[in-house]
């Protein structure tokens, strides 16, 4: 079936430094791919909707400047948290549309971001 | 904007019982209905997916019906495990993903 590959799963970083997520479907072309936020005992809330080869649309409330997402191939979107701060811990997840409409997604395993 | 709400938030139960889950959607026009899992600190897995223009869908003991007119979807599992023990969430398809916050299944052995 369609993968989603996401890495780092963990990572630790002093703020005030950046950190970047990688997400690759690994199998298929993902035109579009997502980025969501999860806290801790909450549903995934979506940040932003990347297409390859052009801007990312970001929710409403998501700083475009703190969270920079590329989406340079069919095959690799890339979220940054810039000057990250004890406030941007979490959990983030990627997701991938499979096809077109009503197909369905696939998601990346997640990384835990912790900012100390 | 669509609301995804999903009731119970938790739920505890003995191995070998059936478990219902439900999700209720305000906005119906979705092209499906999806329910994923997830395990602590781990991304999502998908579970089952229901198209619009479905009532139920079936994967071994699980089972997940759809009434798309009341905005309503239940995912049943059949005769649970300690396996099973895990956040269960859906998602309702309009073009995006709008989930609801997941019911956390405990199975007793």
């Amino acid at each position: 079936g369609a993968v989603v590959s996401q890495h780092p799963s963990r990572v630790i970083c002093k703020s005030g430094t950046s950190v970047k997520i990688e997400c690759r479907s690994l199998d298929f072309q993902a035109t579009t791919m997502f980025w969501y936020r999860q806290f801790p005992k909450q549903s995934l809330m979506l940040m932003a909707t990347s297409n390859e080869g052009s801007k990312a649309t970001y929710e409403q409330g998501v700083e475009k400047d703190k969270f920079l997402i590329n989406h340079a191939s069919l095959t690799l979107s890339t979220l940054t948290v810039t000057s990250a701060h004890p406030e941007d811990s979490s959990f983030y997840i990627c997701s991938a549309r499979l096809g077109t409409g009503g197909i369905g997604y696939t998601f990346g395993s997640g990384t835990r971001l912790t900012v100390v | 904007k669509q609301e995804v709400t999903q009731i119970p938030a938790a739920l505890s139960v003995p191995e070998g019982e059936n478990l219902v889950l439900n999700c209720s959607f305000t906005d119906s026009a979705i092209y499906n209905l999806q329910w994923f899992r997830q395990d602590p600190g781990k991304g999502l897995t998908s579970l089952l997916l229901i198209q619009s223009s479905q009532r139920e869908q079936t994967s071994g003991r699980l089972n997940a019906s759809l009434d798309k007119s009341s905005g309503r979807s239940t995912l049943y599992i059949a005769a649970s495990q300690p396996g099973d023990s895990a956040t269960y969430l859906c998602a309702a398809n309009d073009y995006k993903l709008s989930f609801g916050a997941g019911t956390t299944v405990t199975v007793r052995a």
